[in-house]
């Protein structure tokens, strides 16, 4: 069975603080590994990872991929109270017609002034 | 483009009762896909589909029935809501499987069964 398992499930941290949030995957016919950010509402598009060892960078957000050991991370650095929201991480699994995503539970980020 | 639209935002149902949660995208995506959401579960997949007349099921396709009659619109339908299904659900849409990265969310829906 595909499982996507992320951690911490919940962090709360001060303004200016980094923090790493962990993505880890079991899945069959992996194709990526997408981060979402979600706040009140629906998921928002942060970074798709298809390569190993290849960081991708936005800003304080940054996400690397470890095809070897099935992991991701994703940093945040000098957090601000904007970053408070519930980050999914999901792996894209299928081969030609069938990608879908199966995702993580959601690491929920509270950052105090 | 309105993007994707869900309607309702919100239902309150009687366990038993059925009822089709509509979902329609402006963006000739071929790619659409309905998602629950529940507290520490992240979302899971319930129906998606690849193309007009194309419906597979996800990770959680149980008491839930979807169909594509056209490009623009996927509806679920839950033919005898239970408390179980109280979640909140989301369709989303992209252009193609390969870009379904670039998953278009629409602003969900919040159901309740009592």
């Amino acid at each position: 069975e595909d499982k996507v398992v992320q951690s911490p499930l919940s962090l709360v941290v001060h303004e200016g603080d980094t923090v790493t949030l962990n993505c880890s995957y079991e899945v069959t016919n992996f194709r990526s590994l997408l981060w979402y950010k979600q706040e009140k509402k629906a998921p928002t598009f942060l970074f798709m990872l298809t390569s190993s060892g290849i960081e991708k960078k936005s800003g304080r957000l940054s996400s690397i991929l470890d095809k070897k050991e099935l992991f991701s991370i994703l940093n945040i650095t000098a957090t601000q109270t904007g970053d408070s929201a519930v980050y999914l991480c999901a792996a894209r699994v299928g081969s030609g017609n069938t990608g879908k995503l199966i995702f993580g539970q959601g690491t929920t980020l509270q950052v105090k002034p | 483009n309105a993007g994707v639209t869900q309607t309702p935002k919100f239902q309150v149902l009687k366990t038993g009762q059925s009822m089709t949660l509509q979902c329609a995208q402006d963006m000739n995506h071929e790619y659409m896909s309905w998602y629950r959401q529940d507290p520490g579960m992240g979302l899971r997949l319930i129906h998606y589909s690849v193309g007009a007349g194309i419906t597979d099921q996800g990770e959680v396709p149980n008491g839930y029935n979807v169909s594509r009659s056209t490009t623009e619109d996927f509806p679920l339908r839950l033919l005898s809501a239970a408390p179980s299904q109280t979640s909140v659900y989301f369709c989303a849409s992209s252009y193609s499987t390969g870009f379904v990265n670039e998953q278009f969310f629409g602003p969900g829906t919040r159901l309740t069964v009592l």
